[in-house]
């Protein structure tokens, strides 16, 4: 079975900041998928980027960039220049095989502005 | 954004009574889920349809039965709630079953059980 940790419960940045999420994971599957949810206040799940088990380049999309280092079975997530609309629960989740997606526990983020 | 409702987006009801909370898409999706949220647990999978009558159990199905009677709608049943299952839940939908494909979350309904 897969299972996915997040050890931060809550983090914080200044606006303009880089902050950077952890996630570890584990899993019996030799291809699977790993994906950050932005969940704002409005309660909408929303995808931020997701990375395939099977490449070595990392994701990134804008602002957003993750650090996956598949030996260690970690993927954590890199938010640069923060802004106050990155202020959410980010959720780390993997999938892969014939498991379903399974989330963590998720990080609070706060920005200061 | 993908296109997915789900009705009611808020309800009260007390302890031992039906609820029934639908999910509505517009994307022709085969895959549709049903999570909860809790806090301190993320989100878990209650049970997925994997096609029209075709549905399986997810990790906390107990307490809950599902029903796709058609590919746009995937309804989650509470036949008699307990305060246990307050909760925020959550309709999912993606294209199949390959992780490739990515799940696109609904707004989410939060039930309160008194």
């Amino acid at each position: 079975a897969q299972t996915v940790t997040q050890s931060q419960p809550e983090m914080s940045v200044q606006e303009a900041e880089t902050v950077t999420l952890s996630c570890t994971y584990d899993t019996s599957e030799s291809d699977y998928y790993l994906f950050w949810y932005k969940q704002p206040p409005s309660r909408q799940m929303i995808l931020v980027i997701r990375q395939e088990a099977y490449k070595q380049q990392n994701a990134t999309e804008n602002r957003f960039s993750v650090n996956f280092q598949k030996a260690a079975k970690s993927f954590s997530l890199k938010i640069s220049d923060s802004q106050l609309g990155d202020a959410a629960m980010y959720f780390c989740a993997s999938v892969g095989g014939s498991e379903k997606l399974v989330f963590g526990k998720g990080t609070k983020l706060t920005v200061n502005p | 954004d993908a296109g997915i409702t789900q009705s009611p987006r808020h309800k009260v009801t007390e302890t031992g009574t039906p609820v029934t909370l639908r999910c509505h898409q517009t994307e022709n999706h085969r895959y549709m889920y049903w999570y909860r949220q809790d806090p301190g647990h993320g989100l878990r999978l209650i049970h997925y349809s994997y096609g029209v009558k075709d549905t399986d159990k997810g990790e906390v199905s107990d307490g809950y039965s599902v029903s796709r009677s058609k590919t746009e709608d995937f309804l989650l049943t509470l036949e008699s709630a307990t305060s246990s299952q307050t909760s925020v839940y959550f309709c999912a939908i993606s294209e199949s079953y390959r992780p490739t494909d990515t799940q696109y979350f609904g707004p989410g309904t939060r039930l309160t059980v008194l």
